[in-house]
């Protein structure tokens, strides 16, 4: 199985300020196999980013993925209200696909 | 627009049995790998298990907690997929969610299911 180890657990900023989240894979995970999802209380997880850096149907462009092998990162480039939620990241390489543990984004 | 909607959940005693229904519409079923994904009170995602398209040999996987437990099926006339859930355990209390996407990553998402597990 392959274990996704995310970083920071909480990331406290203010709005307008940039976040920087990590994922890390404990073996390489081919870039086409990470996604990054959203998700809100009381909401299902929303898909941001596929193919570690390919933006979903209707994503702002205030979001980017990039990484490669281990080591992937969600960008939000400037923090809006609505951003605020917790972040997860997900590998599709092996046959057993697996969640990070998520990164909470609160406000400072 | 595609949907999902979940149904099923429902309290259940330590080593019960529970069958969850996702119905699903707006895309075609036949064709999707549809998963199963929980979420325990207050903590993060958890991947179940997934049943691909027959098309691909219906083949199933299931995360390790679960394995041996619980068993994923699919009747594409009714483009339904299904999640039997046996010998369950306090542990197993969460909200489950059915999902599928287009391609590596989930676009779709039900509204969820709470299965509670409680003596």
């Amino acid at each position: 199985e392959i274990v996704l180890t995310q970083s920071p657990g909480t990331l406290s900023l203010s709005p307008g300020e940039r976040a920087t989240l990590s994922c890390r894979a404990s073996q390489s995970v081919g870039s086409t196999y990470l996604a990054w999802y959203q998700q809100k209380p009381g909401q299902a997880p929303r898909l941001l980013i596929f193919g570690a850096s390919s933006r979903a149907t209707g994503i702002s462009d205030r979001f980017s993925g990039s990484g490669s092998g281990t080591d992937f990162t969600l960008t939000i480039s400037r923090l809006e209200p609505e951003d605020f939620a917790v972040y997860y990241c997900q590998q599709f390489d092996s046959s057993l696909w697996t969640f990070g543990q998520g990164t909470k984004v609160e406000v400072k | 627009e595609e949907q999902l909607v979940e149904s099923g959940g429902d309290l259940v005693k330590p080593g019960g049995s529970l069958r969850l229904s996702c119905a699903a519409s707006g895309f075609t079923f036949s064709n999707a790998w549809m998963s199963w994904v929980r979420q325990a009170p207050g903590k993060g995602l958890e991947w179940v298990g997934r049943v691909k398209s027959k098309a691909v040999g219906e083949t199933r996987d299931y995360a390790a907690p679960v394995k041996g437990r619980f068993t994923i099926s699919r009747d594409d006339s009714k483009d339904t997929v299904y999640l039997q859930m046996n010998s369950l355990k306090i542990e197993d209390t969460a909200v489950y969610y059915c999902t599928t996407g287009h391609g590596w990553g989930f676009d779709f998402w039900g509204q969820g299911t709470l299965v509670t597990v409680s003596s």
